[in-house]
């Protein structure tokens, strides 16, 4: 089946490091990604990682992917205040599939 | 204008009036989508377009309909809608064909609808 887990609150202080987990279930996954949503606003893309891939880093942000274990994390480093969001995490599944499944998100609150 | 654009970004129906949400893609994508967000629930995907053409519609009722005049526009037009659809109606876009890269969808910032 298809099916995102999350946790759904991280609070972490500013400058630490904060960890986002993210399970899935489908083994076919082909691409999985990271979206930030800030209230009032649409998603916006962070990264994502080909599933061939154990680990992708881009600036502050460090994805990896555990593929036995269908396990992929997002740590941002050096936490800000304007970090603070909702965090997803979306799978896709193989080829001629259209669809993202997303997970419930996580809501990341930064403490000053 | 870039990225993709939603319009209105709020709206407020009653359960008999007709209206229609716009997104507009300036990314040169040819897939466009259609998604609704409910509060304490995941993403639930309603309608994809292909060069197009409609490839998925998720089991969503008639009152919703979509339609895509060109690859860079999409609408959904409402009618007769219940208290239920209140949400976050989120447009995104992707390059599905032709490319190498992760298809990565790119969201509007979503039209918060009201039915009253």
């Amino acid at each position: 089946g298809e099916d995102v887990e999350q946790s759904l609150f991280l609070s972490v202080r500013e400058g630490d490091s904060s960890v986002i987990n993210c399970t899935y279930t489908d083994s076919s996954s082909t691409y999985l990604y990271w979206y930030k949503q800030e209230p009032g606003a649409g998603l916006q893309l962070l990264t994502y990682i080909f599933s061939n891939m154990d680990m992708k880093q881009d600036q502050r942000l460090t994805v990896l992917l555990n593929k036995k274990d269908k396990h992929l994390s997002l740590r941002i480093a050096d936490t800000q205040t304007g970090d603070s969001a909702i965090y997803f995490c979306a799978e896709k599944l193989g080829a001629g599939s259209y669809q993202l499944t997303f997970g419930k998100g996580t809501k990341l609150s930064v403490i000053p | 204008e870039t990225g993709v654009t939603q319009t209105p970004r709020h709206l407020v129906m009653g359960m008999t009036n007709k209206k229609s949400l716009k997104c507009e893609q300036h990314l040169g994508h040819n897939a466009m989508y259609w998604y609704k967000q409910s509060a304490k629930k995941p993403l639930e995907l309603m309608f994809v377009y292909s060069l197009e053409e409609r490839v998925e519609n998720n089991s969503v009722p008639s009152r919703f309909s979509p339609e895509c005049p060109n690859s860079s526009h999409l609408f959904l037009h409402l009618h007769t809608l219940q208290p239920e659809d209140s949400a976050l109606y989120l447009c995104a876009s992707s390059q599905e064909f032709g490319l190498a890269g992760g298809h990565e969808q790119y969201f509007g910032p979503g039209t918060r609808l009201t039915v009253t």
